[in-house]
């Protein structure tokens, strides 16, 4: 069975730092391409990063685009998420999301963890 | 940037009756949308891919169609489960940048 599991999400001032993990598991990690993907409360869903298998290619939304940075440790069936200078507008819930790449495309998400809150405020 | 427009914002369905929601890009995405559904709490669960392709487990009452710029997602026969918010996603975009429509909510009538 796919699992995602996010962590580390918390309360956070502005211009602060926090670093989101999603562990995954019931599949084989390296194979896939992931993706960051928020909610704020009670909007709708906003994608932030994505990172290919081999972490040889990564996007980011230009909201968060010189602050955040996606990594993983494919060894460790790991995805990261590094936020700095968080600001009250990256308050949100943060998915991770494993992708389907198409043949000409980048493809959909077929699962999501649960999801970790990160409010930013002082 | 590519975006995408759901409409209504909120439907009303009784159980039993069928529900047909749309969506509209501002540019053609070919037939590159994707349907998820949204229970409060809880992540997004895909439902459609390849804009009328269900994903593994979905039951066949639902339904998707469409492609370029108009795509439409139908609930034949709404259960109590099918209560939830829906949101069409694109993935056409080179380099990629996926968005969201800002969701229907299937509510109880």
């Amino acid at each position: 069975e796919v699992q995602l599991v996010e962590s580390g999400g918390g309360l956070v001032q502005p211009g602060g730092s926090l670093r989101l993990s999603c562990a995954a598991s019931g599949f084989t990690f390296s194979s896939y391409s992931m993706n960051w993907v928020r909610q704020a409360p009670g909007k709708g869903l906003e994608w932030v990063s994505y990172i290919s298998s081999s972490s040889g290619i990564i996007h980011y939304a230009d909201s968060v685009k010189g602050r955040f940075t996606i990594s993983r440790d494919n060894a460790k069936n790991s995805l990261y998420l590094q936020m700095n200078s968080l600001r009250d507008e990256d308050t949100a819930v943060y998915y991770c999301a494993r992708v389907i790449v198409g043949a000409t495309t980048y493809g959909y998400f077929d699962y999501w963890g649960q999801g970790t809150l990160v409010t930013v405020s002082s | 940037e590519i975006v995408m427009t759901q409409s209504p914002a909120t439907l009303s369905v009784s159980p039993g009756e069928r529900a047909t929601l749309s969506c509209r890009a501002s540019q053609s995405v070919s037939s590159n949308l994707a349907w998820y559904q949204q229970k409060p709490g809880q992540a997004p669960r895909l439902l459609i891919y390849g804009a009328s392709t269900r994903a593994t487990g979905i039951p066949a009452r639902f339904s998707g169609s469409g492609s370029g710029t108009e795509f439409t997602l139908t609930i034949s026969s709404l259960q109590s489960e099918d209560f939830a918010v829906y949101y069409c996603q694109q993935y056409n975009n080179w380099p990629p940048a996926w968005t969201f429509g800002q969701g229907t909510k299937v509510e109880i009538k």
